[in-house]
């Protein structure tokens, strides 16, 4: 298995310019996240899907928007990138229990660390 | 949205046992606490989970008190390598949703 696999690895942007960040995971897992890391800080939640055709936001969820057609793929889209979208942008997935009991092992990407000029 | 309360930062010098606290006063019924581990320019790695009293596996131990409103990170004999960021992770109970929302982490410095 790939586990989680994120594209690109590196990007840079104007202000104003669309992009999308690409996450695949082959394990099947039903949930996904995104996540975005500032210098120094920690990891902040910007969107997640429970499953195929579900999506919810997450602490920072403006000017990102997300999709889940597969349960393979989700990706992240930046509408009009700005300089505060400048971060390293995380994808992670796990599998969700079916019983009552919720674990939470997430695995994630490698990460995509994006600058917006 | 910030569930989790951790120290911003610790020092720790090699061979010494480090316990690093966790608060999270809001956690849900059915969560699980879970701890990661992150290193410059990677991903998060996942550490351990608990749900209570005590785990261990090969890398750390998990203390959970009854409660559960806190949770403790023990690494036994840290060395160098384990200078990195500690996480430690719950659900989101008051929106009801499964919205896992990482704490502010701890730096920790293992010294020689």
């Amino acid at each position: 298995n790939a586990g989680v696999t994120q594209t690109p690895k590196f990007q840079v942007l104007k202000t104003g310019q669309s992009m999308t960040l690409q996450c695949a995971q082959d394990m099947n897992h039903e949930y996904m996240s995104w996540y975005r890391q500032d210098p120094g800080m920690g990891l902040r939640l910007i969107h997640y899907s429970v499953g195929a055709g579900i999506t919810d936001q997450g602490e920072v969820p403006n000017g990102y928007n997300v999709s889940r057609s597969t349960t393979e793929d989700f990706p992240l889209r930046l509408l009009s990138a700005a300089p505060s979208q400048t971060s390293v942008y995380f994808c992670a997935s796990r599998r969700t229990s079916g019983s009552k009991v919720l674990t939470d092992t997430q695995y994630f990407g490698p990460g995509t660390r994006l600058t917006v000029l | 949205l910030a569930k989790t309360t951790q120290p911003i930062s610790m020092d720790s010098y090699e061979g010494q046992e480090v316990n690093i606290t966790c608060s999270h006063n809001n956690i849900a019924t059915n969560d699980y606490i879970t701890w990661y581990q992150q290193f410059p320019s990677q991903g998060p790695r996942f550490i351990i989970q608990g749900y209570k009293t005590k785990v261990t596996n090969e890398v750390a131990s998990l203390f959970i008190p009854a409660d559960r409103k806190s949770s403790t990170l023990s690494l036994p004999r840290v060395s160098l390598s384990d200078t990195a960021v500690y996480y430690c992770l719950v659900g989101d109970k008051d929106t009801g949703r499964r919205a896992l929302t990482f704490g502010s982490g701890t730096r920790l410095q293992v010294q020689p």
